[in-house]
């Protein structure tokens, strides 16, 4: 069965420095999403992303994340200057359609911030 | 505040029971509905969803349940096995983003 793929599993960065999510969404997927969960909190939405653009961000998506589609099959979160309350999992998942349709997730990253 | 609650943040169930899951949600706009388990470790994984314009639908051991009425969601799981240990969570769609519950943790007793 397809399935959303994520590296790294655990990606451990010093404050300040900049941190690269991967992702790589199912491949007939056209839509594209981020989201973090803190550790013993709820899984929250950070952006959506379709036809090479943000669809939808949430407060949380400031100027120091951003989004990329570098080629036709990877799908990437930018941490530009990373803080100690970006610690979380952090989880891509994609779908066929945006309506109706479930969101199919990886298994995340965990980002450790020091 | 929340769009989506849980009532029960741990269930445990003896093997072999039926499970029911419950969840609230406070967006009566919302009009699809999914629920996900989360074993340890692992991304989300669907399980099951449902439209607004219906009030049951059925899976492999899963129904969920949609009453409109009381903005209430329930996830039934038959004949429950060791290997459905994980935290489930409902979720509704508002726009492109997935709003989330806080999650209820279902234990199995042997």
């Amino acid at each position: 069965e397809p399935e959303v793929t994520q590296t790294p599993s655990h990606q451990v960065t010093q404050m300040g420095q900049e941190v690269i999510l991967r992702c790589v969404p199912i491949s007939n997927h056209l839509y594209f999403y981020w989201y973090r969960q803190i550790l013993g909190q709820k899984v929250e939405f950070l952006v959506s992303f379709y036809n090479n653009e943000i669809s939808e961000k949430s407060e949380i998506f400031d100027d120091q994340f951003s989004v990329e589609r570098p080629d036709g099959s990877n799908f990437t979160l930018k941490i530009r200057s990373t803080k100690l309350e970006d610690s979380a999992m952090y989880f891509c998942a994609s779908s066929v359609r945006q309506i109706n349709q479930p969101q199919h997730f990886g298994d995340g990253t965990r980002l450790s911030i020091l | 505040g929340e769009s989506v609650g849980l009532h029960l943040p741990t269930l445990s169930v003896q093997e072999g029971d039926n499970s029911i899951i419950n969840c609230a949600y406070s967006n009566s706009a919302s009009d699809y509905f999914i629920w996900y388990k989360q074993e340890s470790g692992k991304g989300p994984q669907f399980i099951i969803d449902i439209r607004s314009n219906m009030d049951k639908r059925q899976g492999q051991r899963v129904t969920v349940l949609l009453n409109k009425t009381v903005k209430h969601l329930s996830l039934q799981i038959a004949a429950t096995q060791p290997g459905d240990s994980a935290v489930y969570f409902c979720a509704e769609t508002l726009g492109y983003q997935l709003i989330w519950g806080a999650g209820t943790k279902l234990i199995i007793k042997p």
